[in-house]
């Protein structure tokens, strides 16, 4: 199973893109790349997956290396309520399960 | 609305005392999960299920048990709840089957605290 690496936590300036990086060296080739984030206690909330292409909606875009060992989630313009801890993970396709690692804290400053 | 729900919110129990925390999910999915998040250890997987009667276990599934007798309902079940199970849980589900291409819905969470 593919893991992935964040840093433990950043600081972004309200109203700044917020670029959060992850490593996944060991993704094999069907594995998709999927970004979630945790508002304190509250439920996971799916924001963007993404294979080999660039991916963009409502929330975010996602970005992926072409040699697939990096991706980088990019909030365009991040508000207070961006503050979270974002999830990068890699899934396992022959089981459906997914592995939460620990995650990048996001602060945004006022 | 699509969603999944879990009951209760919250929830003080003593140790040993059988209980069963409910989670129910709208949008016909096949696939239910549940987690468990502790400080500093992140979110665990504890069981899943890819289709009615279909369970298997995940990272930590000591001290629980589940069902799937329903599509929509994927109860976890505590028999003799202990301190230790002292945490915020997390149902999950999704669509499966068709590839990798969806995200989960999560539910609102669990705050279980065994004394």
């Amino acid at each position: 199973d593919a893991k992935t690496t964040q840093p433990t936590s950043m600081d972004c300036a309200e109203g700044r893109a917020a670029n959060l990086p992850c490593n996944h060296s060991t993704i094999s080739g069907n594995e998709y790349v999927y970004w979630y984030r945790q508002i304190h206690s509250q439920g996971p909330q799916y924001i963007i997956h993404g294979l080999k292409n660039n991916e963009t909606n409502e929330m975010a875009s996602l970005i992926i290396t072409e040699d697939r060992k990096s991706s980088t989630l990019i909030l365009p313009h991040a508000t207070l309520r961006d503050t979270a801890v974002y999830y990068c993970i890699v899934r396992v396709r022959r089981d459906d399960k997914i592995i939460f690692g620990k995650g990048t804290r996001l602060h945004i400053l006022p | 609305e699509a969603q999944v729900t879990q009951n209760p919110r919250y929830l003080i129990t003593v140790t040993g005392k059988k209980l069963t925390v409910t989670c129910s999910q709208n949008m016909n999915h096949e696939y239910m999960s549940w987690y468990r998040q502790d400080p500093g250890l992140g979110l665990r997987q504890i069981y899943y299920s890819m289709n009615v009667e279909v369970t298997d276990k995940g990272d930590v599934p000591e001290g629980y048990k589940v069902s799937r007798k329903e599509k929509r309902n994927f109860p976890l079940i505590l028999e003799s709840p202990s301190p230790n199970q002292t945490s915020l849980y997390f149902c999950a589900s999704s669509p499966y089957g068709q590839g990798t291409n969806y995200g989960y819905t999560f539910g609102s969470g669990t705050r279980l605290t065994v004394v």
